[in-house]
């Protein structure tokens, strides 16, 4: 059974803090890693899917970094703002695993006007 | 209508009822999803369609069953459900069934069974 794990499971921060969190998956069988926010009431929305060790991605505020060897991903948001409150989800593909998307439990951030 | 749509957003069910719970794609993607989240658990997946054939059944209890008519359309009957089975049910579509591929969520059918 694959584990992936998230931290912190959740955190306020103040509005323009900035602010990042870890999602850890196994370091073996890495094919790649899919980040998404999920705010209350609404759909998940894919961030990023990362593929290679060192990848880098950046949308607006908000980068993720990713380390492949040694199994975690980091997620960064820049001067967070009250609309960036939501779940955020990241979900390791193991290729031996084919389709199967293990999903972590996910860091819940509250933003603080 | 744009995007991942689902219908019912909430449905109440008894334990020996059969119901359905439907899945559109408005995005011409050829892969389709069906996604659980009980309380307190990760989200957890279900099935997947890729060009209307399923390829992946993660050990999922025969009481689900699902359905791909064609690649806009996904359902999900249920019958003689437990209550344990209540959860949100996620559906989502990507442009192809790879796992590098990004995917798009719809709002889920809150479901409760009694």
């Amino acid at each position: 059974i694959l584990n992936v794990e998230q931290s912190p499971q959740s955190l306020h921060v103040q509005e323009g803090d900035s602010t990042n969190f870890t999602c850890s998956f196994p370091s073996s069988n890495f094919y790649a890693l899919h980040w998404y926010r999920w705010e209350t009431a609404k759909s998940p929305e894919a961030l990023f899917v990362m593929t290679l060790n060192g990848d880098e991605k950046k949308k607006g505020r908000i980068s993720a970094t990713l380390n492949t060897k040694e199994g975690y991903s980091y997620l960064y948001i820049k001067g967070s703002q009250p609309e960036d409150s939501a779940t955020y989800l990241c979900a390791f593909i193991s290729d031996n695993y084919g389709q199967n998307f293990v999903f972590g439990p996910g860091t819940r951030l509250s933003v603080l006007p | 209508e744009t995007g991942v749509t689902q219908t019912p957003r909430h449905l109440v069910m008894g334990m020996t009822n059969k119901k359905s719970l439907k899945c559109e794609q408005h995005l011409g993607h050829n892969a389709m999803y069906w996604y659980k989240q009980s309380a307190k658990k990760p989200l957890e997946l279900m099935f997947v369609y890729s060009l209307e054939e399923r390829v992946e059944n993660n050990s999922v209890p025969s009481r689900f069953s699902p359905e791909c008519p064609n690649s806009s359309h996904l359902f999900l009957h249920l019958h003689t459900l437990q209550p344990e089975d209540s959860a949100l049910y996620l559906c989502a579509s990507s442009p192809l069934a790879g796992t590098r591929n990004t995917q798009y969520f719809g709002p889920g059918t809150r479901l409760t069974v009694l």
